[in-house]
């Protein structure tokens, strides 16, 4: 089957700059996540969605971040406007269901000037 | 907080030893899982283990769960250079944490041949 795919591989923004990633989950897949992972830590959850409804955005910065996934697929996130520690990768993971192990895309690496 | 620490954070052996990753964790859990990353691309999925379950095997890897002592081990055995990666640790939870996935900080796993 088809991973995770997620685009842009690499993005340089300015700080105060807007950007936004791309994930489109395994076909079939329900949940969807975006994770933060910082360089040298494990990744943070951002955002988890079960089909186009959210479960769970409690750790997003929703003053600059947002996300959504229209018609239960594709997912967006977006941060706007960046700062230098929103450097980061960021990460989309799928699963059939809650509690039954993520298939990760290859993530964005975000890098903030 | 983060709900899994791994440990030790940094592992060096020669290829053909055996290499031992700790975790522990905080509060209960329904399931916990060990995730592989090499350097800069996405995490892979291998293992799950349920919080009934005490050991679960996948080819060269074995995972054990103590659920008393609130820690797992995961065990390579005869590693090669390949299995050059960091190791995540993330748990499931119950209820309102069911299905999102707490990653520890992660251990760093250097064979060398």
């Amino acid at each position: 089957e088809a991973g995770v795919a997620q685009s842009p591989r690499y993005k340089i923004i300015e700080k105060r700059q807007s950007v936004a990633f791309w994930c489109n989950p395994i076909s079939g897949h329900a949940t969807l996540y975006w994770y933060q992972q910082i360089l040298g830590q494990g990744p943070k959850l951002l955002i988890q969605f079960q089909n186009n409804g959210v479960v769970d955005d409690s750790q997003l910065p929703k003053d600059r971040f947002s996300a959504e996934r229209l018609k239960g697929v594709d997912s967006t996130l977006k941060i706007q406007p960046a700062k230098l520690e929103d450097s980061a990768v960021y990460l989309c993971a799928s699963s059939l269901a809650p509690g039954r192990g993520y298939t990760f895309g290859s993530g964005t690496r975000l890098t903030v000037v | 907080s983060q709900q899994g620490e791994e440990d030790p954070q940094a592992l060096s052996i020669q290829e053909g030893e055996n290499a031992t990753m700790n975790c522990s964790y905080k509060t209960s859990i329904n399931n916990l899982q060990w995730y592989r990353q090499n350097s800069g691309r996405g995490l892979v999925h291998l293992i799950l283990i349920r919080s009934n379950e005490r050991e679960k095997h996948s080819g060269r890897l074995r995972v054990t769960l103590d659920t008393s002592k609130k820690s797992s081990s995961l065990l390579i055995t005869a590693s090669r250079a390949a299995d050059t990666a960091s190791y995540f640790c993330a748990t499931d939870g119950y209820n309102t944490n069911a299905g999102k996935s707490t990653f520890g900080d992660g251990t760093t796993l250097t064979v060398k041949p």
